[in-house]
């Protein structure tokens, strides 16, 4: 499995939008680019995934460079509640998770 | 919606005991992960199983066993439990359709504490 890398923390204000950007230099042809978010221990939440495409839906927008080498998770409008770790994973199935970006979302 | 069920939800067991967790995916799904999460850790993957049989296998220690019965649930047989085996353990599940990624649906782990 492709290896990720994330920064490890991000600031972002209420209301505004959090760009979170990772690097998947060693992506295969075959390997989706999903994102996953765990708010405090929870269960992981799946946000949203792509292959090559930018994909949207009703949490964020995920932007794929063209040589897929990186990607960018976008999250519209930033609440209080999006404050988590957020973890870009590249594979097939099975999730193998990095170190993440711990998005703190403030007033 | 229903959702993936994890029993029990806490756990504290002794050095050497045994465990076992279960996990019941959401109905209709037909594969089931399971995660380790230590304290401060990121979940590592340990196994995987579809229609009943292993489809892959994480970092698991060879004193976990794990299986996944005729009606989907699945439960982790741990022995010989060590203190480093404290941790969260969450099980997922995602629906049929091998060949394209589907999103996994996580359980709200189990809190195992070993003393």
């Amino acid at each position: 499995d492709a290896k990720t890398t994330q920064p490890p923390s991000m600031d972002c204000a209420e209301g505004r939008a959090a760009n979170l950007p990772c690097n998947h230099s060693t992506i295969s042809g075959n390997e989706y680019v999903y994102w996953y978010r765990q708010i405090h221990s929870q269960g992981p939440q799946y946000i949203i995934h792509g292959l090559k495409n930018n994909e949207t839906n009703e949490m964020a927008s995920l932007i794929i460079t063209e040589d897929r080498k990186s990607s960018t998770l976008i999250l519209p409008h930033a609440t209080l509640r999006d404050t988590a770790v957020y973890y870009c994973i590249v594979g097939f199935q099975k999730l193998v998770f990095g170190t993440g970006t711990r998005l703190l979302v403030s007033p | 919606a229903a959702g993936v069920i994890q029993s029990p939800r806490h756990l504290i067991k002794e050095k050497r005991e045994t465990a076992t967790l279960k996990c019941y995916p959401i109905p209709r799904h037909d594969t089931v992960y399971w995660y380790q999460q230590g304290p401060g850790q990121d979940p590592q993957f340990l196994i995987s199983f579809y229609e009943k049989m292993q489809s892959d296998k994480g970092s698991i220690p060879d004193r976990f066993s794990a299986q996944q019965f005729s009606d989907y649930h699945s439960e982790l047989n741990m022995s010989s439990l060590e203190l480093g085996d404290s941790a969260l353990y969450f099980c997922a599940s995602s629906p049929p359709d091998l060949y394209t990624y589907n999103e996994q649906f996580f359980g709200p782990g189990t809190r195992l504490t070993v003393l």
